[in-house]
């Protein structure tokens, strides 16, 4: 069964210091989800592409957050400098289209822990 | 802005125990409630879909039901065992009146633990 990726599962970094996230979706999926998940909290979106194009970046802190799925397939995210608040679960889901009937599947996550 | 609540943040049951977990949400104006399961330290894992012009949704042994006028939806699992032990979420795919896209918006999640 076809599952959603992501590296690294788990990752420790000092504050100011660079991390980076990288989700592999299912293949032939159009629409990458990635969300943020705080311990004890739902996930909140953070940003959506479709294919290649930004859809909605509108809960992302642009000043250290940064997204990018240059060929529409895997999406790296990026924060550069990490804070304490951004320990947290890091989510990619995909699903085939962006229409209301179609299911998001989750990938595994990546924890993060900011010292 | 739309809201999502779940009661009780934890529950925990005897095994064989039939059980129901509350969601609701603020704004009417969705297009379908979703409810996720996921295990410690994991992602999420999609259980049931209900678009908004349905009432409910079945599979296996959990149900699912969606009152859009009171705003709420509850999952049902009947005969509930140990392997059921996880963090259950529900999640509504809402119009986002000051964004970009419509999104789903979650719940914190009912911790539920099955003793043997």
């Amino acid at each position: 069964e076809a599952e959603v990726a992501q590296s690294p599962r788990y990752k420790i970094t000092e504050k100011s210091q660079a991390v980076a996230f990288w989700c592999d979706p299912i293949s032939g999926h159009a629409t990458l989800y990635w969300y943020r998940q705080i311990l004890g909290q739902g996930p909140e979106l953070l940003v959506q592409f479709q294919d290649e194009s930004v859809v909605d970046d509108s809960q992302l802190p642009k000043d250290r957050f940064s997204a990018e799925r240059l060929k529409g397939v895997d999406s790296t995210l990026k924060i550069q400098p990490a804070e304490l608040g951004d320990s947290a679960m890091y989510l990619c889901a995909s699903s085939l289209e962006a229409g209301v009937r179609n299911t998001q599947y989750f990938g595994p996550g990546t924890r993060l822990t900011v010292l | 802005k739309q809201e999502v609540t779940q009661i009780p943040a934890a529950l925990s049951v005897p095994e064989g125990e039939n059980l129901v977990l509350n969601c609701s949400f603020t704004d009417s104006a969705i297009y379908n409630l979703q409810w996720f399961r996921q295990d410690p330290g994991k992602g999420l894992t999609s259980l049931l879909l209900i678009q908004s012009s349905q009432r409910e949704q079945t599979s296996g042994r959990l149900n699912a039901s969606l009152d859009k006028s009171s705003g709420r939806s509850t999952l049902y699992i009947a005969a509930s065992q140990p392997g059921d032990s996880a963090t259950y979420l529900c999640a509504a795919f809402s119009v986002d009146y000051g964004g970009a896209t419509n999104k789903l918006i979650f719940g914190t999640g009912t911790l539920l633990a099955v003793q043997p």
